[in-house]
């Protein structure tokens, strides 16, 4: 257990569905993350979140819509997704930006059908 | 913006020999410098970490050495066991920056 959970596990949803990944981290970390992980790059940053503000975004399409509500809840709304999205999306937080150990959760297997 | 290297992608190693992994980095304001480890089903998870004011640093059978000037880091691992096989990145970032990882080694050790 890294102190971060991550909801479901795994998901098959259609391209025209709408779905929502939950992260929540029991750290009272300040710093919040989406990465993708695929076989084409394993470990891509989607987005950031510090202090509940979004600070990066990787030029991520917009059929992925992220939401911090408060600093320990992070979600991650999926619309109108491609096969090419099917990925392990993985949660992570830590306690600043940058030079601090990120903590990851177990990850979500999506696969878009 | 930081680039990150990471050689190996595969590495296969008997039980008992040690295993070096290594990685390159582009941004020489970058100051930190850690290495996760991924097991099957699990996120990756902090090993162990170095910071630009230490060339070397040790905990039980896992070392990371730094080469500032070079801009290269490794990761030795010794002895090593069938537990040790995994996926390991390392990563490069400086503060108030996110993590940047390379692509990954995927470690085998043989019994």
């Amino acid at each position: 257990e890294t102190g971060v959970t991550q909801t479901p596990r795994h998901l098959v949803m259609g391209m025209t569905n709408k779905k929502s990944l939950k992260c929540e981290q029991h750290l009272g970390h300040n710093a919040m993350y989406w990465y993708k992980q695929s076989a084409k790059k394993p470990l891509e940053l989607m987005f950031v979140y510090s202090l509940e503000e979004r600070v990066e975004n990787n030029s991520v399409p917009s059929r992925f819509s992220p939401e911090c509500p408060n600093s320990s809840h992070l979600f991650l709304h999926l619309h109108t997704l491609q096969p090419e999205d099917s990925a392990l999306y993985l949660c992570a937080s830590s306690q600043g930006q940058g030079t601090y150990e990120q903590y990851f959760g177990p990850g979500t297997r999506l696969t878009v059908t | 913006g930081e680039n990150v290297e990471q050689h190996p992608s595969t590495l296969s190693v008997q039980e008992g020999d040690s295993a070096v992994i290594k990685c390159t980095y582009s941004d020489s304001a970058s100051n930190y410098f850690p290495w996760y480890k991924q097991e099957l089903g699990k996120g990756p998870q902090l090993i162990i970490d170095i910071r630009s004011n230490v060339g070397e640093k040790k905990d039980q059978r896992i070392a990371v050495t730094l080469n500032k000037t070079a801009k290269h880091f490794s990761l030795h691992i010794t002895e090593t066991q069938p537990e040790d096989s995994a996926v390991y990145f390392c990563a490069a970032s400086e503060a108030n920056t996110p993590l940047v990882f390379g692509k990954g080694t995927r470690l085998s050790v043989i019994a």
